[in-house]
């Protein structure tokens, strides 16, 4: 059965650099016909997609984030990374990682989160 | 770029049907069969219900169902139990490798 479970600071400080890693089990990260995607959601509000990266290095990014995002992934691990550059309080959030279903564009797999607080 | 537009709030009786709408543009829900839905409870993470507009996956019971017409989506409980009072999110592929999602429904089941 596919797991992912993200790990990192659950604290971050404003306009440092905020690391993530989404490490997935019970699959391969290489799969065809998958990406691998990371979703926030701040206290109290909806979802809001990041970006997705395929196995191959492709990558997409919400365009309203894209100037201070990178996901990167590490095959040989099992493993993706997100990097969000110059935080802030607004960046405070649950942070997911999903496994996204390339062409037909909906997320089957979630990781269970991890809050980022942005502060201080 | 601009969320989904859901109703803040739904709400129905046990037993009863409701229908959660999701608005978008002729550049998202309008423009692609790509539209999905998610069901999260408090403090669990979101789980997959409807994808591509109408398609339930394995394990989703058939109480969901999912339509649209235009640019809006819509999401339709029957049947209503006590376990689907959850917030309820649309999101939709926008072109241009983007996706976007709704706002949320909170759903009472009264």
């Amino acid at each position: 059965q596919l797991q992912l479970q993200e790990s990192g600071p659950g604290l971050v400080k404003p306009s440092e650099t905020l690391s993530l890693t989404c490490t997935v089990s019970g699959g391969s990260i290489s799969s065809n016909n998958y990406y691998w995607g990371w979703i926030r959601q701040p206290p109290g509000k909806g979802l809001e997609w990041i970006g997705s990266i395929y196995y191959s290095g492709t990558t997409y990014y919400n365009p309203s984030l894209k100037s201070r995002v990178i996901i990167s992934i590490d095959t040989s691990k099992n493993q993706f990374s997100l990097e969000v550059s110059s935080v802030t309080a607004a960046d405070t959030a649950v942070y997911y990682c999903a496994r996204e279903r390339d062409y037909q564009y909906y997320m089957d797999v979630w990781g269970k989160g991890t809050t980022v607080i942005v502060s201080s | 770029q601009s969320a989904l537009t859901q109703p803040p709030s739904a709400s129905g009786s046990l037993g009863q049907s409701v229908t959660i709408s999701c608005t978008g543009t002729s550049s998202d829900i309008g423009a692609y069969n790509y539209v999905s839905w998610y069901q999260q409870h408090p403090g669990k993470a979101p789980k997959l219900i409807i994808s591509e507009v109408t398609k339930r996956p394995s394990g989703v019971p058939d109480r969901f169902s999912g339509s649209r017409s235009g640019n809006t989506a819509s999401l339709t409980v029957s049947g209503l139990q006590a376990e689907d009072e959850a917030d309820y999110y649309c999101a939709s592929f926008a072109g241009n490798n983007n996706f976007r999602f709704g706002g949320g429904t909170k759903l009472t089941v009264l």
